[in-house]
């Protein structure tokens, strides 16, 4: 099956400095990516979705500022934190949809855990 | 509005115990995907079942079965004869349109506890 990788696993960082967050898609090329913000105990909420080689759309109450997204290849779209505060922690997992063949499907990475100290 | 709705928070069952988790979608497409993920204490979420809105058909997979009723709009899961691995908490999901790679709507998850 198609499979999505994130980088890192997990992160900790000092409040104030800027986090990327890289997801790949390993075995096919994903036309569009999205990133999901999951605070403890709760769900995952949708920040944003990119398409290759264009800018990404941001959902209502996300800064765009803050959460850099850029989405310069098929495989890989990066997610930056910048200027991390402690309430930035939580847990980012992207999804990945397929071009032509596996448009149909959308695959999750296994995340990555941000604590901002 | 929520489109998706899973009332039950958390759930704790003995094992071998039979459990439901229920999932209430809102939808004004015709064509459209339901999903049920697990997600364990690594928060890696695992795909259990896609649904897509023209198959109403029962699903049995193992332990696990689903029941998908449009006329009440809902996806519940049932797990029979729990056991200690199916702790975790699990996730309801609606795709929109006419293919799975748009946005997921998720529920609030419910997280199931499996007493040993």
């Amino acid at each position: 099956g198609a499979v999505v990788s994130q980088h890192p696993s997990w992160v900790i960082c000092k409040s104030g400095t800027s986090v990327k967050i890289e997801c790949r898609s390993l075995d096919f090329q994903a036309t569009t990516m999205f990133w999901y913000r999951q605070f403890p105990k709760q769900s995952l909420m949708l920040m944003a979705t990119s398409n290759e080689g264009s800018k990404a759309t941001y959902e209502q109450g996300v800064e765009k500022d803050k959460f850099l997204i850029n989405h310069a290849s098929l495989t890989l779209s990066t997610l930056t934190v910048t200027s991390a505060h402690p309430e930035d922690s939580s847990f980012y997992i992207c999804s990945a949809r397929g071009t032509s063949g596996r448009s149909n499907e959308q695959f999750f990475g296994p995340g990555t855990r941000l604590t901002v100290l | 509005a929520q489109k998706v709705t899973q009332a039950q928070t958390e759930i704790s069952v003995v094992e071998k115990e039979d459990v439901t988790l229920d999932c209430v979608y809102e939808t004004r497409d015709t064509t459209y995907y339901l999903f049920w993920y697990k997600q364990p204490p690594s928060g890696e979420l695992v795909f259990l079942i896609r649904r897509n809105s023209f198959d109403e058909q029962n699903e049995i997979s193992g332990r696990y079965s689903w029941n998908f009723q449009k006329s009440t709009s809902s996806f519940n899961f049932t797990i029979t004869a729990s056991q200690v691995v199916d702790s975790a908490v699990y996730f309801c999901a609606l795709s929109e349109g006419l293919n799975t790679g748009n946005q997921f709507y998720f529920g609030t998850g419910t997280s199931l506890t499996v007493i040993p």
